[in-house]
């Protein structure tokens, strides 16, 4: 089985701050990672996703996130935030197509 | 590409009624789909695997009976919540994946009265 916990319900940040959103996950096998952000009242999308190669992974909206195997993180970044970037953001973890979900971090970016 | 619709976006119904809850992939084909169900303030929690030409596979602690799952095609899967209470209020999220990638439907807000 396999679990995913992001280590922070909310983070609060002002406009072009840089942000970090962590997510650690455990699994006896190799698996996929993937944060999807959700507005409110709305579906998932996919912001990027890790599958194999290289660990620093790039996205939308210019997110990327790193891959480490070691410390079993797979933490979301970006260099400067923006209003528009106020939303919740999911962490997740897929093996056989099945996604388990971290619980979840409310980003709010201030003026 | 990779587009997944549900419909309809919202709905009202009334205690012990049922409601069906669709899920479309646009561009895409999916002989798997998966149901997901969002609480307020919550995380998503997967309820069911919809599998096209045969039974859903259904989480443990999710009643079967209750939330019937129909795979018509390989472009639609179907929700239905029978005998509605008010615990089933929620946000039913629906997934069909695209190689090794899951793409989101909108979500439907189910509220019971």
């Amino acid at each position: 089985a396999q679990s995913v916990t992001q280590l922070d319900s909310q983070v609060p940040v002002f406009e072009e701050a840089p942000v970090e959103l962590r997510c650690n996950y455990s699994s006896s096998v190799s698996v996929y990672l993937f944060w999807y952000v959700q507005y409110p009242n709305q579906g998932l999308q996919l912001l990027l996703k890790y599958l194999s190669g290289s660990t620093l992974v790039k996205g939308i909206n210019g997110f990327e996130a790193e891959f480490n195997k070691s410390q079993t993180s797979f933490h979301l970044r970006k260099p400067s935030v923006h209003i528009s970037d106020t939303a919740e953001y999911f962490c997740a973890v897929s093996r056989g197509g099945k996604l388990t979900f971290g619980q979840g971090t409310i980003l709010t970016v201030h003026p | 590409g990779a587009v997944v619709s549900q419909h309809p976006s919202w709905v009202i119904c009334k205690s012990g009624t049922s409601v069906k809850i669709e899920c479309r992939s646009l561009d895409f084909q999916a002989t798997t789909m998966f149901w997901y169900r969002q609480f307020p303030k919550q995380s998503l929690m997967l309820m069911a695997t919809s599998n096209e030409g045969s039974k859903a596979t259904y989480e443990q602690g999710v009643e079967k009976d209750k939330f019937l799952i129909n795979h018509a095609s390989l472009t639609l899967s179907t929700l239905t919540v029978t005998s509605a209470h008010p615990e089933d209020s929620s946000f039913y999220i629906c997934s069909a994946p695209q190689e090794d990638t899951q793409y989101f439907g909108p979500g439907t807000r189910l509220t019971v009265l």
